[in-house]
Formats: structure tokens, sequence, C-alpha cells
């Protein structure tokens, strides 16, 4: 069965610092992958997917994520990080039936 | 743009009440789903349903059930809603190719 884990579950960085937020999936073929971000108090928002061609996805906000089929991830980077980044990160992998398959999310905290 | 609502944004009921969470879309999408949100475990399945009256389970569908009578209508239903019910709600539709939309959420608290 697919399976997601983020390896962080929290993470602080300074206002301007980049930010690396790392996922690890589990599954057979070529995955389709996604991250979404969700602030305090709202629902998802899809901030980048990946499901076939360049391994490195341009996404909203100034975010990125690269594909690297031989460590079975897919890390979502940004280069300099704003105060309105802090939210919460989930990656999520396709499964059967237009289903997706949750990490448990990291949370990131900027700091002025 | 795909808008998905939730009827409610925070829901309190004592346990045992019969509850009712509502998602509507406004786009033709055959593929809703309800999710459940909890500290450190991130989003569980819950059903979801690839067309009217067609449903099936996700990974925790104990303790509720789905009704989609309309194409852009689909509600979770806690028959005897439980403390251990308390969590964040939230609806999604998929558009092609797995890519999921989401819904505001509905933050329930069972008492």
């Amino acid at each position: 069965a697919q399976s997601v884990t983020q390896p962080d579950i929290h993470i602080t960085v300074s206002e301007g610092a980049s930010l690396e937020l790392r996922c690890n999936y589990s599954y057979g073929a070529t995955p389709y992958l996604f991250w979404y971000v969700q602030s305090p108090g709202q629902g998802l928002q899809l901030l980048l997917k990946y499901f076939s061609g360049d391994t490195l996805v341009q996404g909203i906000k100034g975010f990125e994520a690269e594909f690297k089929r031989s460590q079975s991830s897919f890390n979502l980077r940004k280069p300099s990080v704003h105060w309105s980044d802090a939210a919460e990160y989930f990656c999520a992998v396709g499964a059967s039936r237009y289903k997706l398959s949750f990490g448990a999310g990291t949370t990131v905290t900027v700091r002025a | 743009d795909v808008k998905v609502t939730q009827s409610s944004r925070y829901l309190v009921k004592r346990t045992g009440e019969k509850v009712f969470l509502e998602c509507v879309q406004d786009m033709d999408h055959e593929n809703m789903f309800w999710y459940r949100q909890d500290p450190g475990l991130g989003l569980r399945l819950i059903y979801f349903s690839y067309d009217v009256k067609m449903k099936e389970k996700g990974d925790i569908p104990e303790g509720y059930s789905v009704s989609r009578e309309k194409k852009e209508r689909f509600s979770l239903i806690l028959e005897s809603a439980s403390t251990n019910q308390t969590s964040m709600y939230l609806c999604a539709i998929a558009l092609s190719s797995y890519e999921q939309y989401f819904g505001p959420g509905t933050r329930l608290t069972v008492t």
C-alpha cells in the first residue's frame, strides 16, 4: 500500500532563510505526488504536483520540489522564507481511484 | 476557480446526537471525499464517492455514514456522536489525475 513519511514534525526557520521539508513515499510505480499547505484554521491549498517529466517542479508562493526516484523522495524547498509561510505542510501520494495518502504533516514556524 | 463549501466552520454537539456535515461543490465533479484531520496523524480518509449514490469506505469509516443524492452535494453523517469524533473534518473534490481541492473544514467538538 502507498504510504508517505514526513520525518520532521516541526521546523523553525528565520525569515529570509531557506527552507527544505522532507517527504519520502512508498509506492510501486511512478507516483503522483503533491504538496499542500494549510494556514491556521483553513483548508488545504495545493502548492505543487508531480505527475511525470521534469523532476524539478515549480509551484505557487515561490515553492519548488524535486522528485528523486532513487531516494523515493519529493522534498519541498523555498529559497527565502517569509513570515506568511508559517503553516502546516502535507505531502501526499496518489493511491487507487483518485484517493490520496497523506503524510502526518510538518509545522513550520518562522521567527523574525 | 474550483469552489468547495462546507456547511459550518465550527460545530458543537452533544454525545449521542446525530450530526450532519454537508459539502457542496459548484462544478460537475464526480469524485468527492471526506477526511478527518487530527494532530500528528495527518488526514485520514473516511469515505469517498465517485458518483451519485455511489460510495466507498476509506480507511476509518467506523461510526460514520455518507449520502450523495445529488452530484454537487456530499454529506457526512455521524449516527451517534462520540467524544472521540471531536476533530477537524475536511471535504475535497478531485479533478482528473488525483488533484484534490479542499473546503475550509468544519471543526467539530463533541461534549
